[in-house]
């Protein structure tokens, strides 16, 4: 089944605690994507990548960051979270282009 | 750079009753423009999805959307909608980025549908 698998679920943290979301997807998918999703802003994308070793900025890079090692991973890491990191993030993969095809069940995370 | 309005946040119908949900997009270059369906707890699905070619695109559960380039719109319907129907939906847009020569894809802020017995 193809999927794009994301953990934790949910992750409650504090300020300033280093923290990584995983990301893994099963479909050979060379385009991947982080976005996060707030109350009336829909989706808002963080950092994409179009290939290993390949990453580049969103609209809302700050504070992040991404590396892909393998074509399947694409983890999101806050070295430093602060409050207003507290989201619900989404992973997604697509075969070529931008316009995700599959999307992750989403992270929720809260940052106090 | 591209834009997306979703002009209603919400839209309350009754069930069986016919639906539709406006986008409107701006861009300086050719576009290609997607629908996202979200129900609650899980992540977003792809609906439909506007290449080029027929301007009318029909998508999963029932779904259609007309791509209208003098006016700039991507408007969602659906004839008849049911109680399952209850969820967010998102527009979206994308375009080349000539200048990075990389993809640029932006979605609408969403409109939440609430379909009632």
């Amino acid at each position: 089944e193809a999927q794009v698998t994301q953990n934790p679920r949910y992750l409650i943290t504090v300020t300033g605690k280093k923290l990584t979301v995983t990301c893994s997807q099963n479909m050979n998918h060379e385009y991947m994507s982080w976005y996060r999703q707030d109350p009336g802003l829909g989706l808002r994308q963080i950092y994409y990548s179009m290939n290993v070793e390949v990453t580049d900025k969103g609209d809302v890079p700050e504070g992040y960051k991404v590396s892909r090692k393998e074509k399947r991973n694409f983890p999101l890491i806050l070295e430093s979270p602060s409050p207003n990191q507290t989201s619900l993030y989404f992973c997604a993969s697509s075969l070529g282009g931008a316009a995700p095809q599959h999307f992750g069940d989403g992270t929720r995370l809260s940052i106090l | 750079a591209q834009s997306v309005t979703q002009l209603d946040s919400q839209v309350p119908v009754f069930e069986e009753a016919p639906v539709e949900l406006r986008c409107n997009y701006s861009s300086s270059v050719s576009v290609y423009l997607f629908w996202y369906v979200q129900y609650p707890n899980q992540g977003l699905q792809l609906l439909l999805k506007y290449l080029s070619g027929s301007t009318l695109v029909k998508g999963i559960n029932g779904f259609e959307a007309e791509f209208n380039k003098s006016q700039t719109s991507f408007h969602l319907r659906k004839p008849s909608v049911h109680i399952s129907d209850t969820a967010e939906y998102f527009c979206a847009v994308g375009a080349l980025d000539y200048q990075g020569g990389s993809e640029k894809l932006v979605f609408g802020k969403g409109t939440k549908l609430t379909v009632n017995p």
